[in-house]
């Protein structure tokens, strides 16, 4: 069935780039999310890729898709103390705007 | 921020009690959502809703019901709880198109 995976931890330092990666099932999903949550916080929207394309930049976020292996990617440049919280990958499933999430990776960032 | 909020914000019940979450909304979302996250495993989705009063089953929907009579209400019934359904409850909204969803703040049940 249709499965997310994610690592579920990752250590950089203030002022390194992190690198989040993801695997996907559903080669069908149109859209493919990045979502963060911070403690005590429900998720939020953090970027998102249209499936057509390889690769999206916003700010220090740079999300990359490789379709071919169902790999999507998030990384976070200069990356910061307050960019600490969990970053969960999704895939959209099926209809309803239903979304398959990942166990999400816990980015923890030390001065 | 799409004006989602849920309550209790926190509970602590005893095993085989029902027990009620309720998500709000104020943005005229049609679609809502109800998972639970649990450590190592995410998010997993445990009822939808595409309308009032049309809902439907996600992954983990046993011991579960929901009820939408209206728009804005979602609510979320645990008809006789279990230790097993200790977790943090995430309400969420969307719309069609990007299917971006927007979440409440959560609730943390625990079962004793």
């Amino acid at each position: 069935g249709e499965d997310v995976e994610q690592s579920l931890f990752l250590s950089v330092r203030e002022g390194d780039s992190s690198v989040i990666n993801c695997t996907y099932t559903d080669s069908s999903s149109t859209y493919l999310y990045w979502y963060k949550q911070e403690p005590g916080a429900g998720l939020q929207l953090l970027t998102y890729i249209f499936s057509n394309m390889d690769m999206k930049q916003d700010q220090r976020l740079t999300v990359l898709l490789n379709k071919k292996d169902k790999h999507l990617s998030l990384r976070i440049a200069d990356t910061q103390t307050g960019d600490s919280a969990i970053y969960f990958c999704a895939e959209t499933y099926n209809q309803g705007g239903k979304l398959i999430f990942g166990q999400g990776t816990e980015l923890s960032v030390k001065p | 921020d799409a004006g989602i909020t849920q309550s209790p914000r926190h509970k602590v019940t005893e095993t085989g009690t029902p027990v009620t979450l309720r998500c709000h909304q104020t943005e005229n979302h049609r679609y809502m959502y109800w998972y639970r996250q649990d450590p190592g495993h995410g998010l997993r989705l445990i009822h939808y809703s595409y309308g009032v009063k049309d809902t439907d089953k996600g992954e983990v929907s046993d011991g579960y019901s929901v009820s939408r009579s209206k728009t804005e209400d979602f609510l979320l019934t645990l008809e006789s709880a279990t230790s097993s359904q200790t977790s943090v409850y995430f309400c969420a909204t969307g719309t069609s198109g990007l299917n971006e969803q927007f979440f409440g703040p959560g609730t943390r049940l625990t079962v004793l």
